[in-house]
């Protein structure tokens, strides 16, 4: 079946830093989701990412849905400690209802 | 973003009972709700489909019989685990994906379910 890759799986940043996670797939997909997750709560939206090329802040955050689609980025700028949790890319397959989910990668910030 | 809720946010069952996980998406109608379950640090692993009015659709390995989903009207679906064991123990949640948002799937907020 289709598969995410997300890397870096952990980071350990101190607070002010900035942070780059990615996602790759072997596949194409049509919309680019990322998510956070803090504990025992459900995935937030936090950007969502809809054609080729697109690059889409909110606040700190910036995304962009790479050019050959099977890859997407979240960059978030001057990490502060409620940025803490697990982030989440997603992506949509053509056509598809169901979600694919990268392995997620665990933010940790050092005050 | 669209608001989905779950009911309960935790349950405490023993081994052999039943427990029903409510999912209802208060603003707007979810043609389509998604059931995850989550295991501690790991990603979200789809377990069924469920579309309004039709049975669900599961994924490999996934047991209907055990997991019994409904979703008899445009806001809220549920998902029956049947004879609880330990190793159902987990975190369960739902997404609504339908006359909101572009493509999105909202989640709701989860429940942890914990067999003795």
């Amino acid at each position: 079946g289709q598969q995410l890759n997300q890397s870096p799986q952990s980071m350990f940043i101190q607070e002010g830093e900035d942070v780059s996670m990615n996602c790759t797939s072997s596949s194409i997909f049509n919309t680019w989701l990322w998510y956070k997750q803090d504990p025992g709560e459900g995935p937030v939206l936090l950007i969502a990412l809809y054609k080729a090329g697109e690059l889409t802040s909110n606040g700190r955050l910036t995304a962009q849905f790479g050019i050959t689609r099977k890859d997407s980025f979240l960059n978030i700028s001057a990490s502060i400690p409620s940025d803490v949790g697990i982030y989440f890319c997603a992506g949509l397959p053509q056509g598809a209802q169901k979600l694919v989910f990268g392995q997620g990668t665990r933010l940790t910030i050092n005050p | 973003g669209a608001v989905v809720s779950q009911h309960p946010s935790w349950v405490i069952c023993k081994s052999g009972t039943s427990v029903k996980i409510e999912c209802r998406s208060l603003d707007f109608q979810a043609t389509t709700m998604f059931w995850y379950r989550q295991f501690p640090k790991q990603s979200l692993m789809l377990m069924a489909t469920s579309n309004e009015g039709s049975k669900a659709t599961y994924e490999q390995g996934v047991e209907k019989d055990k997991f019994l989903i409904n979703h008899a009207s445009l806001t809220l679906s549920t998902l029956t685990v049947t004879s609880a064991h330990p190793e159902d123990s987990s975190f369960y949640i739902c997404s609504a994906f339908g006359t909101k948002g572009n493509n999105e799937q909202f989640f709701g907020p989860g429940t942890r379910l914990t067999v003795l």
